[in-house]
């Protein structure tokens, strides 16, 4: 069975800190891994990421994957108060679909 | 664009009742995937279908769920009987295929009392 595990469950910073937050997973078949961002409705997307090593950014946030250790960091430098959010990671492996973590919970304090 | 559309936004009713929730997907997309999320369990994928044909029903809880993509532009999601464990966010979401990023629906959040 596919597996995402998302870490910490819940995090709480002061403004203008810098955060990361992990994704561990166990897929069959890998293919994307992607992070949402979930506010007070729906999930909307952040990155998708198929190749180790390769860094995506947009403005203050940043990803990484590395398919070896099978995990993935979602940073986020001089953090905002907007920034405060559930953040999803979600795995592509195995038949389609995806499969989502628990997500971590952001609250960012001013 | 229009996004995905889901109706309705909330639904309170008591436990028995069917309960029939409905989904728009963006025009083009091919896959369309139900979600519940609740505090415990976070996001889980109930169903998915790719060209309106259901691919994965293995998150379906039980036989009291069924789903349905009539057409390319339309699908719904019924419970009946509902029970108060039923209670969760529902969300739609789709894509252009199975493992491309999806584009959630703002979400029905559902009340079983």
């Amino acid at each position: 069975e596919d597996k995402v595990v998302q870490s910490p469950l819940s995090l709480v910073v002061h403004e203008g800190d810098t955060v990361t937050l992990n994704c561990s997973y166990e897929v069959t078949n890998f293919r994307s891994l992607l992070w949402y961002k979930q506010e007070k409705k729906a999930p909307t997307f952040l990155f998708m990421l198929t190749s180790s090593g390769i860094e995506k950014k947009s403005g203050r946030l940043s990803s990484i994957l590395d398919k070896k250790e099978l995990f993935s960091i979602l940073n986020i430098t001089a953090t905002q108060t907007g920034d405060s959010a559930i953040y999803l990671c979600a795995v592509a492996g195995g038949a389609d679909g995806l499969t989502f973590g628990k997500g971590t919970h952001l609250i960012i304090q001013p | 664009d229009a996004g995905v559309i889901q109706s309705p936004r909330h639904e309170v009713t008591e436990m028995g009742q069917e309960v029939t929730l409905r989904c728009k997907p963006i025009s083009g997309h091919n896959s369309l995937f139900w979600y519940r999320q609740t505090m415990m369990r976070g996001l889980e994928l109930l169903i998915y279908f790719n060209n309106n044909v259901p691919i994965d029903d293995s998150g379906m809880p039980e036989d009291r769920f069924s789903a349905k993509m009539p057409n390319a532009s339309f699908s719904t999601l019924k419970i009946q009987p509902s029970e108060p464990r039923d209670s969760a966010v529902y969300f739609c979401a789709s894509s252009l295929q199975g493992d491309q990023p999806q584009h959630f629906g703002d979400g029905t959040r559902l009340s079983i009392l």
